[in-house]
């Protein structure tokens, strides 16, 4: 696509259920991360995913986080039994390649998720 | 590991007016490229400028400018002639060669004034 796409762009759900987000990265982009961003604050890393190489998943915050890239293209963000502090904007972002010739990161418009 | 400053939470500048945001870091590494990514009140992220540590001279980009201090470790951005499609917020950046991971600063709020 034109851009990097993310669904939903916003996501209200109640204490403790489930959600996953997406994110549709630039074709031909072979990185792509996620990072959260929570009311007013910076970025927080997430998780790196390279090409085929097993992801970087040093920022996730605890094992209710994960995240898949299937055929090194969409990826899911996925948060289990949702919590209040887990309310935040969810960035995603695609890069042409690793450490390649610009670095540029292309950002999704980002999801926005309330936990009630 | 690398650490990103920025510490200046909110600014505001007059229209037409310059105004420079700091930004300052950590690193250990002697490679690596620095950015200036703005985020307007429409949430999606854009890249403002982009400079390659091995560049001495400074990066530009029509009214976008910076002041690369190497061995400093800052990394201003100088808007000149502030236009009002300039409020958003600016975070500074910091990508090593090895590895591909991104260091972003807290973000500074700019509001240009009429």
């Amino acid at each position: 696509g034109a851009g990097v796409s993310q669904s939903p762009s916003n996501k209200v759900t109640e204490k403790g259920k489930d959600v996953e987000l997406r994110c549709d990265p630039i074709s031909g982009h072979t990185a792509l991360y996620w990072y959260r961003q929570s009311l007013g604050q910076g970025l927080e890393f997430l998780i790196y995913f390279q090409g085929n190489s097993a992801p970087d998943k040093s920022g996730l915050p605890s094992d209710r986080f994960s995240a898949e890239r299937t055929g090194g293209s969409v990826s899911t963000l996925t948060i289990q039994r949702t919590q209040q502090e887990d309310s935040a904007v969810y960035l995603c972002a695609s890069s042409l390649e690793s450490g390649g010739p610009t670095g540029e990161l292309f950002f999704g418009e980002g999801s926005r998720l309330t936990v009630l | 590991a690398q650490t990103v400053t920025q510490s200046q939470p909110e600014m505001s500048v007059q229209e037409a007016e310059t105004v420079t945001l700091s930004c300052t870091y950590d690193t250990s590494e002697n490679n690596y490229y620095l950015f200036w990514y703005k985020q307007p009140p429409s949430r999606q992220m854009i890249l403002v400028i982009r400079q390659e540590a091995y560049k001495q001279q400074n990066a530009t980009e029509n009214r976008f400018s910076v002041n690369f201090q190497k061995a400093a470790k800052s990394f201003s951005l100088k808007i000149s002639d502030s236009q009002l499609g300039d409020t958003a917020m600016y975070f500074c950046a910091f990508m090593k060669l090895t590895g591909n991971q991104f260091y972003f600063g807290t973000g500074t709020s700019l509001t240009v004034i009429p």
